[in-house]
């Protein structure tokens, strides 16, 4: 069985930094991407990027490009999403999720699995 | 604003039919299969419909995608109380490189 198991919630100050994680069991690591979504109070899901932990190429959103760093250890199946300096508008639920790979024009990445969801609070 | 545009509520009654329209550009719903995916409040989402109209196991026929163009729609048939939830389409942007999301559609069940 496929499973996402990220890190518990965390309550920060502006400024300060923060790494969260999401330990994957039950599938292949390594040849599988895996991502990160927000999720704002109230609001929809927005993505923020993917990590391939076989060689550790990554990409992202433009918009959370250089605001955040994704990265993965492969010896122990996590996949890590770290902020260096907070900010209030990053409070929010984020959650990791596997993507699979299809092809129809060309190659697509589907959020298939998802974590439980980690909540950030970044007070001011 | 989302990338994708999704009308934000549709409701019905429990056994009739409701479609949620999803719509978007050539980058993404006119070059790639539309994604579906449904979240029940402080839970997690759940994939719905992926490429070419599955279902994961354990989603019920009841709910079907289908796409034309730029735009897709989610079709529920005999709606039931336990669809109340909020419905998100999703699909790849060859432009921007990334999945985009549609901001939501709440479902209510009257």
């Amino acid at each position: 069985e496929v499973q996402l198991v990220q890190s518990g919630a965390e309550v920060k100050k502006s400024g300060e930094s923060l790494k969260i994680s999401c330990k994957g069991s039950g599938y292949s690591f390594t040849n599988y991407w895996i991502g990160w979504v927000r999720q704002r109070p109230g609001k929809g899901l927005e993505w923020m990027g993917i990590i391939f932990p076989g060689d550790s190429d990554t990409r992202y959103s433009p918009s959370f490009q250089g605001q955040v760093t994704i990265s993965a250890d492969k010896s122990i199946t996590t996949a890590y999403l770290k902020w260096s300096s907070l900010k209030a508008s990053d409070t929010a639920m984020y959650y990791c999720a596997r993507h699979e790979i299809y092809y129809d024009n060309s190659g697509y990445y589907v959020p298939d699995y998802w974590g439980q969801g980690t909540l950030v609070t970044v007070s001011s | 604003q989302s990338v994708l545009t999704q009308p934000p509520s549709a409701s019905g009654a429990p056994g009739q039919r409701v479609t949620i329209s999803c719509s978007g550009s050539s980058s993404n719903i006119g070059s790639h299969t539309v994604i579906w995916y449904h979240q029940l409040p402080g839970t997690a989402p759940k994939l719905l419909i992926y490429t070419k109209n599955q279902r994961p196991s354990g989603v019920p026929d009841r709910f079907s995608g289908s796409q034309s163009g730029t735009s897709a729609s989610l079709a529920i048939s005999g709606l039931q109380s336990e669809d109340e939830a909020d419905y998100y389409c999703a699909a790849w942007d060859d432009s921007l490189n990334g999945v985009v999301f549609g901001g939501g559609t709440k479902l209510t069940v009257l």
